[in-house]
């Protein structure tokens, strides 16, 4: 069955370094990939989309990877600050399907 | 601003009890969707809806049913509250098919005692 596996353990990085989140996937070949943001006690907030074809997008200080052979994304905040610390959802979905696949999500905390 | 809001934040129901969870979206989508959300499950698919009075299931529809009877009102239903529907339960829309993001609403976190 189809499975989205992202790093269950937080991550903890020091203000300034940078963020670096994965999230892998199996039998599946997802037409894109997006990436969401949760608050505690919120609902998930959309970030970034990339596309198969697509190798890397960027977006201010957010960076994204995409390696279809790999199964994998990678998801990269730079010069990260503690108001970045947030649980990071990725999602997986086929070319104009209506269900999108969630990971559990991985929880960030930003050191001061 | 775009909205998707919830009827309740928190919900607190017993065993056995018909329990009704609304969700409204002012985005003129067509698309509405309810998950639950358990720790370490991530967002698992309940129902979706494409159109009014359209349905389809998603990956966990038993024990709960859904109605669409207005493009911005998607209403979850527990027909006979457990234990084990106790969640935080997540609504979302979107406009059209694929890659385009959803917009989720607040949550209700449901305990079922």
């Amino acid at each position: 069955s189809q499975k989205i596996e992202q790093n269950s353990e937080a991550l903890n990085i020091q203000e300034g370094k940078t963020a670096t989140l994965t999230c892998n996937y199996t039998n599946y070949s997802p037409a894109y990939l997006q990436w969401y943001r949760q608050d505690p006690g919120r609902g998930p907030v959309f970030l970034l989309l990339i596309r198969e074809n697509e190798k890397e997008k960027r977006k201010e200080r957010l960076k994204v990877t995409f390696d279809t052979t790999l199964k994998q994304s990678l998801f990269h905040i730079t010069a990260s600050q503690p108001a970045d610390s947030a649980t990071y959802l990725c999602a997986l979905g086929s070319g104009g399907g209506f269900k999108t696949i969630f990971g559990a999500g991985t929880r960030l905390f930003v050191k001061a | 601003d775009v909205k998707v809001t919830q009827s309740s934040r928190y919900l607190v129901k017993r065993t056995g009890e018909k329990v009704f969870l609304e969700c409204v979206q002012d985005m003129d989508h067509e698309n509405m969707f309810w998950y639950r959300q358990d720790p370490g499950l991530g967002l698992r698919l309940i129902y979706f809806s494409y159109d009014v009075k359209m349905k389809e299931k998603g990956d966990i529809p038993e024990g709960y049913s859904v109605s669409r009877e207005k493009k911005e009102r998607f209403s979850l239903i527990l027909e006979s509250a457990s234990t084990n529907q106790t969640s935080m339960y997540l609504c979302a829309s979107r406009s059209g098919q694929g890659a385009n993001e959803q917009y989720f609403g607040p949550g209700t976190r449901l305990t079922v005692t």
